[in-house]
């Protein structure tokens, strides 16, 4: 159990382009999301927080108007990538954790995408 | 503020014993988590210590000292599979696990 799917798993676009980004809880409900990114060799960078039915919250230096996440219910977030750019390209990766209290705040992790912006 | 500091690369032999040091300066504790990352994937969850001592899993084991801020990840048997990134993931106050760089582990047959 507590998987959680992303598609696509990879992305080529051009500059400009948008692109959005789906994040699925396949087996249980998640009250919180997460998104992260990560450059090569670096450690994993928190991008935003997201509960079901309310706004997310930013990290500090994220902007919001670029990456706008959506998550419209208990099992699944979107996060677009508006106007990209060559150096947004990135591996892209939610995480979700499980409404239940039990399961210790545990996030179960997407497998990933791979963005690249020509 | 917050950080965390675990080796940048380890090199082990299969089928030895390796452990995987980490300390953390978080606000506010709520667990320690260790994943593995494999290169090109996310992280997969490996354990969680909320109190002190030793957790063992398998092959794996890991322990917490609260006081001062210190976890290891004890991997046996090493495996050629097991060469991989090993995040060490406290979580604060708010839940919000902090992320470091993790340690890169090269198995050498």
């Amino acid at each position: 159990g507590a998987v959680v799917s992303q598609h696509p798993s990879w992305v080529i676009c051009k500059s400009g382009t948008s692109v959005k980004i789906e994040c699925r809880s396949l087996d249980f409900q998640a009250t919180t999301m997460f998104w992260y990114r990560q450059f090569p060799k670096q450690s994993l960078m928190l991008m935003a927080t997201s509960n079901e039915g309310s706004k997310a919250t930013y990290e500090q230096g994220v902007e919001k108007d670029k990456f706008l996440i959506n998550h419209a219910s208990l099992t699944l977030s979107t996060l677009t990538v508006t106007s990209a750019h060559p150096e947004d390209s990135s591996f892209y990766i939610c995480s979700a954790r499980s409404i239940l209290a039990g399961d210790y705040n545990e996030q179960f992790f997407g497998p990933g995408t791979r963005l690249t912006v020509l | 503020g917050q950080n965390i500091d675990q080796p940048t690369e380890m090199t082990a032999t299969e089928g030895a014993i390796v452990q995987i040091n980490c300390t953390y300066q978080t606000s506010g504790f709520n667990g320690l988590f260790w994943y593995q990352q494999h290169a090109g994937e996310a992280p997969t969850f490996l354990s969680y210590n909320v109190l002190d001592g030793l957790e063992e899993k398998g092959r794996f084991s890991s322990f917490l000292s609260r006081s001062k801020g210190y976890s290891y990840l004890l991997l046996k048997e090493l495996q050629m599979k097991d060469s991989a990134s090993y995040l060490c993931a406290p979580m604060d106050s708010n839940y919000q696990l902090i992320w470091g760089a993790g340690t890169k582990l090269i198995i050498k047959p």
